[in-house]
């Protein structure tokens, strides 16, 4: 079945650095990724939507200046956390959709990025 | 609001006892309707979806749920629960191209 790849899988850096989380479409080709943001024993949130070669829709109350989404390739999406602060710190999660399956919508295994 | 509810934010059962989580929502029109599941320390994965026709849907693990348009609901049933049931259950509905997901119900079986 479709299988996405989301790297890396831990991540912590200081604060004020910046972060870029990879997602990756392993069998399939994904025009749309989305990308979800997960706190402790809550919801995925979901952040943004991101096409292929177009920039990126943002949900209401999304910086997208912090949050940079480059989807440059049919396979690849990469959500960039910039100048990170504690408050970024979070469980960040990808899917890819696959126009080509009857069910589209595959995730990724998640980021767990921790700012010190 | 739209929003996709989950009525029970922790559930705990005995192995064998049946279970039904309750899932709303509050879109119009036509929507998608899905139950995912996360196992502790993994990702998520899809148990069942609903797109159109039989509105009693059956996944994987002997999952199933019932789409009862009506009541704006999906919930989510097995009629006997494992101890590896013990997971975090969202429920999750795709309009406009997103899939926009509920609080989750933590649910913890006793072996």
């Amino acid at each position: 079945g479709a299988v996405v790849s989301q790297h890396p899988s831990r991540v912590i850096c200081k604060s004020g650095t910046s972060v870029k989380i990879e997602c990756r479409s392993l069998d399939f080709q994904a025009t749309t990724m989305f990308w979800y943001r997960q706190f402790p024993k809550q919801s995925l949130m979901l952040m943004a939507t991101s096409n292929e070669g177009s920039k990126a829709t943002y949900e209401q109350g999304v910086e997208k200046d912090k949050f940079l989404i480059n989807h440059a390739s049919l396979t690849l999406s990469t959500l960039t956390v910039t100048s990170a602060h504690p408050e970024d710190s979070s469980f960040y999660i990808c899917s890819a959709r696959d126009l080509l399956a009857a069910f589209g919508y595959t995730f990724g295994s998640g980021t767990r990025l921790t700012v010190v | 609001a739209q929003s996709v509810s989950q009525h029970n934010h922790h559930v705990i059962l005995s192995e064998a006892a049946s279970l039904e989580l309750g899932c709303n929502y509050s879109y119009g029109g036509t929507v998608n309707l899905f139950w995912y599941v996360q196992y502790p320390g993994q990702h998520l994965q899809l148990l069942l979806k609903y797109f159109s026709g039989d509105p009693l849907v059956k996944g994987i693990k002997g999952f199933e749920a019932e789409f009862i348009k009506s009541k704006f609901s999906f919930n989510l049933r097995k009629p006997s629960v494992q101890w590896s049931d013990t997971a975090e259950y969202f429920c999750a509905v795709s309009r406009d191209d997103k899939i926009i997901f509920g609080k989750g119900t933590r649910l913890h079986i006793l072996p």
